[in-house]
């Protein structure tokens, strides 16, 4: 069966600093891989994802992530976080049976 | 249409009523999915529509939950006797046959059983 993991349920960064967030996944075939925000009050919006091809994928707000099979990772990273970051963010998974199955979620907070 | 859309966007109704919650997807995708958020939770997952026929209703919490659509087209869920536990976001997603392409979301019916 298929799962995700996302360490650390708050994450605190300085507008400017390194943006890291993590997810691991189980998936008994190679997956479908997902970053989605939500902003407060709001829907999710997707951020990028990995199907298949180059395993670094950008996607929009200059987030990206790397795909890295070894490893069961797709962590979410962003060179220089932005107050405007700030939001709830989920990793998701897909595999064969196309239901897609969410991590727990990592809120992310940006200090001026 | 443009986006999925769901309505109604908030919905307050008393314990032991039943509702009804509804979702239009992206015109041309085949695949509508439920989720539901509580609050300062994750997405759990309900229910999952490829076309009109339902593969997996793995997570509906229960009985009092159901859900149909209606060829690829609108998705009702409804939710008989509501308790307060039910209280929550449902969020619905669709996306195409070719589901490397992503899933879209609603923006949600906020639910709140009183």
């Amino acid at each position: 069966a298929q799962s995700v993991t996302q360490l650390g349920s708050h994450v605190s960064v300085s507008e400017g600093a390194l943006v890291l967030l993590r997810c691991n996944y189980s998936s008994s075939v190679p997956p479908y891989l997902f970053w989605y925000v939500q902003y407060p009050n709001q829907g999710l919006q997707l951020l990028l994802k990995y199907t298949t091809g180059a395993t670094l994928v950008k996607g929009i707000n200059g987030f990206e992530a790397e795909f890295k099979k070894s490893e069961t990772s797709f962590h979410l990273t962003k060179p220089s976080a932005h107050m405007s970051d700030a939001a709830e963010y989920f990793c998701a998974v897909s595999d064969s049976s196309y239901k897609l199955i969410f991590g727990s979620g990592t809120r992310l907070l940006v200090r001026p | 249409g443009a986006g999925v859309s769901q309505s109604p966007s908030n919905k307050v109704t008393e314990k032991g009523k039943d509702v009804e919650l509804r979702c239009d997807p992206i015109s041309g995708h085949t695949a509508l999915y439920w989720y539901r958020q509580r609050l300062g939770q994750g997405l759990e997952f309900l229910i999952y529509f490829q076309g009109n026929s339902a593969p997996d209703k793995s997570g509906l919490p229960s009985d009092r939950f159901s859900a149909e659509r209606t060829g690829e087209s609108v998705s009702t869920l409804t939710i008989q006797r509501t308790q307060q536990e039910d209280s929550a976001v449902y969020l619905c997603a669709s996306s195409p046959f070719d589901r490397g392409q992503g899933y879209t979301f609603g923006s949600g019916t906020r639910l709140t059983v009183v």
